[in-house]
């Protein structure tokens, strides 16, 4: 069974552009889960999916992020506009039920010039 | 909301011996899961150790274990003869198992330096 999988696991992209991060959860899970680490800092929840909906966003920030998880195919996030603020870890995490263990991909850094 | 607290930006201790990582947290949740993940420089986060609130018998993995005092918000990690390849970040986490975020609460981690 294969793990949670991320790409890319490094984009540049210069301010201004767009950046889209996927994640394929493991088979068999449902729930989906962002999360970002800033450099010297744990993890910070961003927002919860499941297929087609979003259930909790509360730690997006309010413009330039979205988030989806289609029906079929990877979740994605997206940041619009990026600014060098937003360089950071972004981390995917996936669980078979809701408030269940979370299995960890392996990341995407971002690095915005 | 909920916080998680890791005091110890960093800790070393000596090959083979024992260490204990410090945690405490604060929810106003009665029932929710407490973990710990490793994340070695590879940067991927791995479940070390896993606790259940309603669990009053401390959870162990191997040469890994935890101290988990409910009354007093408390998650301490034991790793036992420590071993070169359990240097890594160490984040201590929170679940709620009903209200709150949906997501994991982490703390700001500690850095584990093992000394050969």
């Amino acid at each position: 069974n294969a793990g949670v999988m991320q790409n890319p696991r490094h984009l540049v992209r210069r301010r201004g552009q767009e950046a889209r991060l996927r994640c394929s959860p493991m088979k068999g899970h449902s729930h989906v889960y962002w999360y970002r680490q800033l450099p010297e800092e744990g993890l910070k929840f961003m927002v919860y999916l499941q297929k087609e909906n979003i259930i909790d966003e509360s730690g997006m920030p309010k413009e330039r992020f979205s988030a989806e998880f289609p029906k079929e195919g990877p979740s994605i996030l997206r940041i619009q506009q990026v600014v060098r603020g937003d360089s950071a870890a972004y981390f995917c995490a996936s669980s078979p039920h809701y408030r269940d263990e979370q299995f960890f991909g392996p990341g995407t850094r971002l690095t915005v010039l | 909301a909920q916080t998680v607290t890791q005091s110890q930006p960093e800790m070393s201790v000596q090959e083979a011996e024992t260490v204990t990582l410090s945690c405490t947290y604060d929810t106003s949740e009665s029932d929710y899961y407490l973990f710990w993940y490793k994340q070695p420089p590879s940067r991927q986060m791995i479940l070390v150790i896993r606790q259940e609130a309603y669990k009053q018998q401390n959870a162990t993995e191997n040469r890994f274990s935890v101290n988990f005092q409910k009354a007093a918000k408390s998650f301490s990690l034991k790793i036992s003869d420590s071993q070169l390849g359990d240097a890594a970040m160490y984040f201590c986490a929170l679940l709620n198992s009903g209200g709150g975020a949906d997501g994991l609460t982490f703390g700001k981690g500690t850095h584990l330096i093992i000394q050969p």
